[in-house]
């Protein structure tokens, strides 16, 4: 139990271009989602909460503009990098929390992550 | 505010010695924690999680960890390392907000 896919698992874009990465929990619900970015070799750093139905909460830093959150379902959330530059090029892992599970110790469960390389 | 702070960035042991990866945090609340492992170019496996109960954790592949509220710790250990346990381990506090806050991570190297 508690699975979190992401799609695709790696991609190459143009720069210009826009990319759409999904992140789905197959056997459970989440009102909440997590988009993490992962410089190589570094850790992760969080870069928005995503709720279902209603806007995503950015951290400081991150351009919402650019990163563009939908969360229109309890077990999809879509992460869309908008004018993809070189920069951007990245490794984007989602997680989410099991709406059913214990909420006293916030586990979250990860993807596998996505690669973006942006040409 | 909350903050974790992992004190070696890289550690190598011998197949079959003793793995100890240490952890510090800060938490203003009594905080959950968790050790999470990333192999390359893959996604993060939780290992083990502190929630308040037992302080001392026991994880999958025979990963422990013992929670240290005098000491702000929670150290991550295994008695007998093995190739396949040559990875990137976050420790990672969480507290009321849900957020995760990672560490920076510490990649273990095993030695033949």
């Amino acid at each position: 139990g508690a699975v979190v896919s992401q799609h695709p698992s790696w991609v190459i874009c143009k720069s210009g271009t826009s990319v759409k990465i999904e992140c789905r929990s197959l056997d459970f619900q989440a009102t909440t989602m997590f988009w993490y970015r992962q410089f190589p070799k570094q850790s992760l750093m969080l870069m928005a909460t995503s709720n279902e139905g209603s806007k995503a909460t950015y951290e400081q830093g991150v351009e919402k503009d650019k990163f563009l959150i939908n969360h229109a379902s309890l077990t999809l959330s879509t992460l869309t990098v908008t004018s993809a530059h070189p920069e951007d090029s990245s490794f984007y892992i989602c997680s989410a929390r099991d709406l059913a599970g214990p909420s006293s110790y916030n586990e979250q469960f990860f993807g596998p992550g996505t690669r973006l390389t942006v040409l | 505010a909350q903050s974790v702070t992992q004190l070696d960035s890289h550690v190598s042991v011998s197949e079959g010695t003793p793995v100890l990866l240490r952890c510090n945090y800060s938490s203003s609340y009594s905080p959950s924690l968790f050790w999470y492992v990333q192999h390359p170019n893959k996604g993060l496996q939780l290992l083990l999680k502190y929630t308040s109960a037992a302080t001392l954790v026991k994880g999958i592949n025979g990963f422990e960890a013992e929670f240290k509220k005098s000491e702000t710790s929670f150290h991550l250990t295994k008695p007998s390392a093995h190739m396949s346990d040559a990875a990137e381990y976050f420790c990672v506090v969480s507290s009321l907000n849900e957020k995760l806050t990672f560490g920076t991570g510490t990649r273990l190297t095993i030695i033949p």
